[in-house]
């Protein structure tokens, strides 16, 4: 059975630092899925991870994903205020999504 | 096109009552996922179905929860004789197909609240 875990769980950062959000899984995943939720609101589709090595990029974020040691990363760079949300990551295992606990991120100016 | 989109947003009820939310996906998405989302936790998946039948249900924590989807497009969830503890959102996906390559759009959710 699929387990998915992230940490930090709660991550609290100033503006124009770079800091990681680790996701570990427990078994293989076909691929892997980086979304983000903010307050209220339903998930919003980050990335896709396809395959061992993959890297994604997308304004501040990177996501990257290495297989064999099932773990995936998603990198912020010089944090703004708006990247303030939970992110989670999800694996794909026995048909259906498998979430990991998210990640809090709160920005300070 | 439209999103998916549940109503209503926000369900109160007391314990032991009867609730029903519903699931309106994506125009011609034949995947239709249900998952619920506690406090400050990850949602866990309930129960999907490929088309009218539920193919999975193996989330579906007892059998006070029930979903439908007869025409193989709206859903309702519905669980009998809430409790505190059903207290959650849940949220409706829908993907054009099931299976890992097909990306599922979540709705807003509906928040549901047993007092």
């Amino acid at each position: 059975e699929l387990k998915v875990e992230q940490n930090p769980l709660f991550l609290s950062m100033q503006e124009g630092k770079n800091y990681t959000i680790y996701c570990n899984y427990s078994t293989t995943s076909d691929r892997l899925y980086w979304y983000r939720q903010d307050p209220g609101k339903s998930l919003e589709s980050l990335f896709v991870l396809l395959s061992n090595g993959a890297v994604k990029q997308e304004g501040r974020l990177m996501a990257s994903l290495d297989t064999k040691a099932r773990l995936s990363t998603l990198h912020i760079t010089a944090a703004v205020h708006d990247l303030s949300a939970t992110y989670f990551c999800a694996g794909w295992g026995a048909q259906k999504l498998v979430f990991g606990q998210g990640t809090r991120l709160t920005i300070n100016p | 096109g439209a999103g998916v989109s549940q109503t209503p947003s926000n369900k109160v009820t007391e314990k032991g009552k009867y609730v029903e939310l519903r699931c309106d996906p994506i125009s011609g998405h034949t995947a239709l996922y249900w998952y619920r989302q506690s406090l400050g936790q990850g949602p866990e998946f309930l129960i999907y179905f490929q088309g009218t039948g539920a193919a999975d249900d193996s989330g579906l924590p007892n059998d006070r929860f029930f979903a439908v989807r007869p025409e193989g497009s709206v859903s309702t969830l519905k669980i009998q004789r809430t409790e505190r503890g059903d207290s959650a959102v849940y949220l409706c996906a829908s993907s054009l197909g099931a299976g890992a390559y097909n990306e599922q759009f979540f709705g807003p959710g509906t928040r549901l609240t047993v007092l």
